[in-house]
C-alpha cells in the first residue's frame, strides 16, 4: 500500500512543492514512479526509478527517497503543475498507485 | 509519435460484457508490455492489468481477476480488455498505457491514451 501526503497542497505559482509517498513495506528504488494528471487529461509519467526524469520532463521536477519513504519536489510551480500527482510501485503485482495529492492554487 | 486510442466503452447493464480496444502506432508494439488502468469518477488511478510484449504473461488486480481478460494482437498493434460480469464498481474511464522498458513487465507507463468511459448501470 502506498500512502500519499498531504491530500491537498495549496500553493502559489513560483512556490516550491514537496509531496510524499510512504510504502507499507520496503520497496526497491528501481520501481517507484510519479505521475501528474491535469484535470480532464490522461496521466503523464514524470519520474521513474525514484529519481530519473522521463523524456521531456523539466528539471524543476525531482524525486528522491529510499526504503519506504519517497518524495517528489517541484522547485517552482508553473500554471500547468496545479494538478493531481500519483506515486506508483511497479515492481510487483499489483502495480499499486497511491491515492493522490492535489496541488491547488492558493 | 506514439499514439494510443481506446474504444469500446459505453453503457452496460450489471452482469453484462464488453470489450475494450486500444489501437496503437508509432512504436514496435510487440516489444513492449501494455497495461490497462482505470479511474472511477472523481477517484484516483487503479491499475487493472498488464500483459507482456509477446502476450505470454498476464497480471491482474484482485478486483478484476476471473472477470476481465487482457490480450493483444501484435499483428494489428492492438491491445484488448474483455470485461465480463461487470458491476457498478467497474464504472470508470479505462486508460491503456505503454510500458517504458523495451523488455519486461515491471516498468513504468510512459504513454497513455485519452481513455474510454465504461458505465455500468441498470
Amino acid at each position: 500500500v502506498l500512502t500519499q501526503s498531504p491530500g491537498t497542497l495549496s500553493l502559489s505559482p513560483g512556490d516550491r512543492a514537496t509531496l510524499f509517498c510512504k510504502a507499507s513495506q520496503v520497496i526497491s528504488n528501481t520501481y517507484l514512479a510519479w505521475y501528474r494528471q491535469i484535470p480532464g487529461q490522461a496521466p503523464r509519467l514524470l519520474i521513474y526509478a525514484t529519481s530519473s526524469r522521463d523524456t521531456g520532463i523539466p528539471d524543476r521536477f525531482s524525486g528522491s527517497g529510499s526504503g519506504t519513504d519517497f518524495t517528489l519536489t517541484i522547485s517552482r510551480l508553473e500554471p500547468e503543475d496545479f494538478a493531481v500527482y500519483y506515486c506508483q510501485h511497479y515492481g510487483t503485482s499489483p502495480r499499486t498507485f497511491g491515492q493522490g495529492t492535489r496541488v491547488e492554487l492558493k | 509519435e506514439v499514439q494510443l486510442l481506446e474504444s469500446g466503452g459505453g453503457l452496460r447493464q450489471p452482469g453484462g460484457s464488453l470489450r475494450l480496444s486500444c489501437a496503437t502506432s508509432g512504436f514496435p508494439f510487440s516489444t513492449y508490455a501494455m497495461s490497462w488502468v482505470r479511474q472511477a469518477p472523481g477517484k484516483g488511478l487503479e491499475w487493472v492489468s498488464t500483459i507482456s510484449g509477446n502476450g505470454n504473461n498476464t497480471y491482474y488486480a484482485d478486483s478484476v481477476r476471473g472477470r476481465f481478460t487482457i490480450s493483444r494482437d501484435n499483428s494489428r498493434n492492438t491491445l484488448y480488455l474483455q470485461m465480463n460480469s461487470v458491476g457498478a464498481e467497474d464504472t470508470a474511464v479505462f486508460f491503456c498505457a505503454k510500458g517504458k522498458a523495451r523488455s519486461g513487465t515491471y516498468t513504468p507507463l510512459d504513454h497513455w491514451g485519452q481513455g474510454t468511459l465504461v458505465t455500468v448501470s441498470s
